[in-house]
């Protein structure tokens, strides 16, 4: 079983350039999840999906973030203008259902950005 | 708010020892606790769950051990290697799915 695909795996840009990044989940898994982790901390959720639709985006900065999952399946993260502090990793997940609670998320590679 | 503590940061052992890693939790909601492992470059990567309906979990050399009352819940590792010296994370989450995690536990397992 294909696991979850990210890309870029590397990002480097100048701040207030704008940058998007794509996420497959595995295939089947209605729930995925945007998180962001700074160098020596946990993950952070920024936005869930349910399918095609949005389950919780309280942490996303709307002001610069967003993200779509138009059909369900691939997603987009954009950062429009980045600044500094958005230097991280940037992971997606997926799980199976997801609104059980108890799903085991399973995390792609990751993204790493770099604003300079 | 919500809020997930982990301790301690980092965890230095020797090969053969047991390690243990704790954390605490804020969400009485909170229902389900995985553990994730870290390697460089790479992301998390599950390692065992428990749910709040069990009090201990084993998988060989790894346990988990849950005290809802108290909040508490922790990581056991036997018979450290040093190919179990990667970066820890505990999570706390509940029905909606939402995970919460610690800020890590780098352990260092010397030969």
């Amino acid at each position: 079983e294909a696991g979850v695909a990210q890309s870029p795996r590397y990002k480097i840009i100048e701040k207030r350039q704008s940058v998007a990044f794509w996420c497959n989940p595995i295939s089947g898994h209605a729930t995925l999840y945007w998180y962001q982790q700074i160098l020596g901390q946990g993950p952070k959720l920024l936005i869930q999906f349910q399918n095609n639709g949005v389950v919780d985006d309280s942490q996303l900065p709307k002001d610069r973030f967003s993200a779509e999952r138009l059909k369900g399946v691939d997603s987009t993260l954009k950062i429009q203008p980045a600044k500094l502090e958005d230097s991280a990793v940037y992971l997606c997940a997926s799980s199976l259902q997801g609104t059980s609670g108890t799903d085991t998320q399973y995390f792609g590679p990751g993204t790493r950005l770099t604003v300079l | 708010g919500e809020n997930v503590e982990q301790h301690p940061s980092t965890l230095s052992v020797q090969e053969g020892d047991s390690a243990v890693i704790k954390c605490t939790y804020s969400d009485s909601a909170s229902n389900y606790f995985p553990w994730y492992k870290q390697e460089l470059g790479k992301g998390p990567q599950l390692i065992i769950d428990i749910r709040s309906n069990v009090g201990e979990k084993k998988d060989q050399r790894i346990a988990v051990t849950l005290n809802k009352t108290a909040k508490h819940f922790s990581l056991h590792i036997t018979e450290t290697q040093p190919e179990d010296s990667v970066v820890y994370f505990c999570a706390a989450g509940s029905n909606t799915g939402k995970l919460i995690f610690g800020q890590g536990t780098t352990l260092q397992v010397k030969p």
